[in-house]
This record gives structure tokens, sequence and C-alpha cells, in this order.
């Protein structure tokens, strides 16, 4: 089955420091990538969607120029958390459409960031 | 815009009892989709319903959508430890079947002895 591939699953990173977490579309092309965050006990909010190719749309209230996001190629999207801060620690989750059945969605397994 | 609620958002069950999880939502919805979250993991697909009237069924879950209430129910027959876990539905809007997701505030089920 489709597989959406995310690294890494955890890091823990300085204040001020960048941070980038990759997902990897493995069989099949994903040419939207929608990511979301999830602070504990809460539901997924999206911050962003992705389209390989053209800039991302970033959700109400999400930050451009904080929460980088490209998709370059037809397998990679990334986000690029800059100039991290402590607020900003929480369970990021990409997620591709899976377009060849009509329906549904793979997930990656997340990534658990966590800003000392 | 689309909302997603759902209800309850604690669930405390004891094992082989039944119970049911409410997803209501504000528009109408190309899709509903239930998933599970176990701690510390990404999400696990469990069902989705495309049309009106659809019923599917895994194991001891089974879910249904009416769109004419805007509802869809999750079903949880004799329960088991191994539900433990929390629950969320999620639906899709905007004219696309490939629309960004609009996630209910979950479920949390616990299931004891």
């Amino acid at each position: 089955g489709a597989v959406v591939s995310q690294h890494p699953s955890w890091v823990i990173c300085k204040s001020g420091t960048s941070v980038k977490i990759e997902c990897r579309s493995l069989d099949f092309q994903a040419t939207t990538m929608f990511w979301y965050r999830q602070f504990p006990k809460q539901s997924l909010m999206l911050m962003a969607t992705s389209n390989e190719g053209s800039k991302a749309t970033y959700e109400q209230g999400v930050e451009k120029d904080k929460f980088l996001i490209n998709h370059a190629s037809l397998t990679l999207s990334t986000l690029t958390v800059t100039s991290a801060h402590p607020e900003d620690s929480s369970f990021y989750i990409c997620s591709a459409p899976q377009s060849w059945q009509g329906h549904g969605y793979t997930f990656g397994s997340g990534t658990r960031l966590t800003v000392v | 815009e689309l909302k997603v609620e759902q209800n309850p958002l604690f669930l405390s069950m004891q094992e082989g009892k039944n119970y049911t999880i409410y997803c209501n939502y504000s528009t109408t919805s190309d899709r509903l989709y239930w998933y599970r979250q176990d701690p510390g993991k990404s999400l696990e697909s469990l069902f989705v319903l495309l049309s009106n009237g659809a019923v599917k069924q895994e194991g001891r879950l089974m879910a249904s959508l009416d769109t004419k209430a805007r509802l869809s129910t999750l079903h949880i027959t004799a329960a088991v430890h191994d539900l433990s876990a929390t629950y969320f539905c999620a639906g899709n809007a905007g004219g696309t079947s490939y629309g960004k997701l609009t996630f209910g505030q979950g479920t949390i089920l616990t299931v004891h002895p």
C-alpha cells in the first residue's frame, strides 16, 4: 500500500535553531501534501497545503515565514520550523491524498518536536 | 467552512459493553473518515464513508453515515481493552474529493476490565 515516510520521528532542538521535517511518498507521486500540527490531547490542525512546484497555501494564523514548506518534487515535501521556540513543540504529521483510489489519505508516522 | 464536532470527548467503558461515538458536521462533506490514534503515534485509517446510508464494519467497530442529518456514528460492540485509543472523525469540503480534512476534537476511549 501507499506509504508516506516521515523523518525524523522525534527531534530535540535548542531555541532559535531550525528544524527540517521530511515526508517522502515511497510508492506513489504526491502532488499534494497536507501538514498538520497536533498539541497534546488535542486534535489535528491543518497548517498548510503544499503542491508540487508551487507555493504552499497556509491556513489563517500560521506564519509562513516561520514554517517554511517546500514541495520540490512529486515524492518529497519538507517543513522547516525556523527559529524554533518552546511553543513550537508539538507533533507534526504530513498526509497525502490517495488520489488513485478516489478517496482516502496516507499519513506519515509523525514527528515529535521538542524545543528546549 | 466545515466544522466537525464529536461527542463524547471522553468515554470510559467496561469491557463487553456497547457504545456509540457521534460525529456531527456543519456543511456538505464529500467524504467522512474515521481514524484511530494510539498515544505517540500517527493516525490509522478505520473507515471511509462515501455516500448517504453507507455502513462499514470491521471487527467490533461499525461506522455509518447519514448525510441528510450530517451525522456519522462509530458504534463499538462488546468493547475490549485493545480498543482503547483516541478516535477522530474527519470530513473534507470544498467540492473536491482530495481537499483538506477537518477533524473533530477526538474521543478518548478507555476500556476497563
